[in-house]
């Protein structure tokens, strides 16, 4: 079936514009999560949804990053007033459920903040 | 929180030869622990994973080992190909946290010359 998919693959925005990042989990999959993943680095967890709820948001890097989830099926990824640190591949993954725990994820969403 | 440490991070071999990645955790709690390898431009793919209650596991040239009470595990990779060549990524997993998050370790670059 289809995987993980996620839209753009590639942004390139001004610093102090915001975006919005998409992704479409794998169909019947209840939980999501989002990575940061940053030139050369490992990946960095920002937020995970179990249906529409993100029990935790305490990876979320600063106030300017919020995450949504509508219909238990896709989220969207909003940075506000972007800054040039933020610029990094954004992956997105999915479990059937969060006991599970096999993550699969995205293409991933490479962001460019000029 | 829990702090994954991966070695090597860079790692030469010649075709048909083994490779051997290894990690440690910190968190005595984790039970869950996939590997992932990323090739280059592409999304992260998930190629073996073991649980706590295991102590090895193995798919055709892959294996994975883990050492609870040494709190490591690694991935063992046999009669490498060139195609094997790609950043390879150890993660740890707590299901008995809030956000059911992975912890990945910084990557290993695995160059397996012909």
């Amino acid at each position: 079936g289809a995987g993980v998919s996620q839209s753009p693959s590639n942004k390139v925005t001004e610093k102090g514009k915001d975006v919005e990042l998409r992704c479409d989990p794998i169909s019947g999959h209840t939980a999501l999560y989002w990575y940061r993943q940053s030139l050369g680095q490992g990946l960095e967890f920002l937020i995970y949804f179990q249906g529409n709820s993100a029990p935790d948001k305490s990876g979320l890097p600063s106030d300017r990053f919020s995450a949504e989830r509508t219909g238990g099926s896709v989220s969207t990824l909003t940075i506000q007033r972007t800054q040039q640190e933020d610029s990094a591949v954004y992956l997105c993954a999915s479990s059937l459920g969060p006991q599970t725990y096999e993550q699969y994820f995205g293409p991933g969403t490479r962001l460019t903040v000029t | 929180g829990e702090n994954v440490e991966q070695h090597p991070s860079t790692l030469s071999v010649q075709e048909g030869d083994s490779a051997v990645i290894k990690c440690t955790y910190s968190d005595s709690a984790s039970n869950y622990f996939p590997w992932y390898k990323q090739e280059l431009g592409k999304r992260p793919q998930l190629i073996i994973d073991i649980r706590s209650n295991v102590g090895e596991k193995k798919d055709q040239r892959i294996a994975v080992t883990l050492n609870k009470t040494a709190k490591h595990f690694s991935l063992h990779i046999t009669e490498t190909q060139p195609e094997d060549s790609a950043v390879y990524f150890c993660a740890a997993l707590n299901s008995g946290g809030s956000n059911y998050k992975l912890t990945f370790g910084k990557g290993t670059l695995l160059t397996v010359n012909p």
